[in-house]
Parts: structure tokens; sequence; C-alpha cells
């Protein structure tokens, strides 16, 4: 069976320190792959989608950035955290661009 | 972007009674999936609608479409305080970017 791991699920970083979080899906091939960012209490926010190795297309310009190094494994990273990049971050996966989509359980970044 | 928006944003309702929550699109789509959200998690995948169908039915959950008007709605019957979470519909289509959610419908089940 399918299954998608994200990490940490919690985060505390100081403004200005760089960010890495991973996101790896087993138990499929060729994945589409997402990234979405929820303010508190707000909708998700999509950042960033991924049809392949290396093919990453951004949704929202901003100080994040992401990577697919391997074809399950999908990194959002950024240079230099902003208090505004607080909020809480789920990883996604799909067969294709219209079957169900799975979620990961999502990490909460506090930038302090 | 396939974008669905709720209505309404917020809804509270007594256990026991039905929730509904409907979901408008722009374009022309090859289906449509409803979520559920619960407080810190991921979303959950609820049901899926393709185009040619009117009306789905999954426990107690009832999905229809309207591809004329554009516009889905979920009804749940007989509510629980365990159905309290946030509902996101994604219209899918053939063209432009999808999974794109809406705000979502903020379901609060009072026991």
């Amino acid at each position: 069976s399918q299954t998608i791991h994200q990490w940490p699920a919690t985060l505390v970083q100081p403004v200005g320190s760089p960010l890495s979080l991973e996101c790896t899906v087993e138990g499929t091939s060729n994945p589409n792959l997402y990234w979405y960012r929820q303010a508190a209490g707000r909708g998700l926010q999509l950042l960033f989608y991924s049809v392949g190795i290396g093919q990453i297309s951004s949704e929202v310009p901003q100080n994040l950035s992401a990577s697919r190094p391997q074809d399950r494994q999908f990194i959002l990273s950024s240079k230099k955290l902003l208090l505004s990049d607080s909020g809480f971050y789920l990883c996604a996966w799909s067969v294709s661009r219209q079957a169900e989509a799975f979620f990961g359980q999502g990490t909460r970044l506090t930038v302090v | 972007s396939q974008q669905g928006e709720e209505d309404p944003q917020a809804l509270s309702i007594q256990e026991g009674e039905n929730a509904t929550m409907n979901c408008s699109y722009k374009t022309s789509i090859n289906n449509l999936q409803w979520y559920r959200q619960n407080s810190g998690r991921g979303l959950v995948h609820l049901i899926l609608i393709r185009s040619n169908e009117r009306e789905k039915h999954s426990g107690r959950l009832r999905v229809t479409l309207d591809t004329s008007k554009k516009s889905s709605s979920l009804l749940i019957t007989a509510s629980r305080a365990a159905d309290t979470a946030s509902y996101f519909c994604a219209p899918l289509s053939d063209y432009g970017q999808n999974f794109v959610f809406g705000p979502g419908t903020r379901l609060s089940v009072l026991p």
C-alpha cells in the first residue's frame, strides 16, 4: 500500500535561518507531488507541484523553493526564513492530476 | 487554476442534524472531490463524483453535482461531534492547475 511520510511534525526556527522539510512517498512510482501552506484557520495555499524528477512548478513567488531529487522525494527549502513563513505545511501526492490526493500529517512551522 | 469556493465558510449545528455545504467552480470539470481536514491534520479524501454523475452516496455522505450550474453540495446526515472539521472541494479537469483548494467550510457539530 502507498504511504506518505512528512517530517518533522513541528519546528521552531529563528528568523533568517534555513529550512528544509522533507516528504517521501512509498508504494507508488512517478507520483504528482504537492506542497501547501495553511495559515491558522485558513484554506490551503498551493506552493509547488511536481509531475516528475526535476520538474517543479511554482504557484506563488515567495521566499521558498522546492526540489525533487528522487522520484518519491519532495523537499521544501528556504535559505532565510521570514516571520511570514510560519504556518502549517502539507505535502500531498496523487497518481495522476485527477486521481485522489493523499496528504501527509503536516509540519507546524513557527518562525520566531 | 481549478479552484472551488466553499460556502458557507462556517456552519454550526447540533448533533443529529444534517449539514449541507456547497461548492462552486468556474470551468468545466471531469470530476469533483470532497476532502475533510481535522484540526492540525492533513486532508482526507471523502468522495469523488464524476461529471456524468448527478448524485453519489457513501455512508452518511451524499454528494450532488450540477454541471450546468457549476456547483456541488455535500450533505452529512445525522451529524456527530466527530464530524467537526473543515471540508474542502476540489474540482478537477484536463486543463489548468488542479488541487487548488478554496477556504473550506468549517463545520462545528455541538453535542
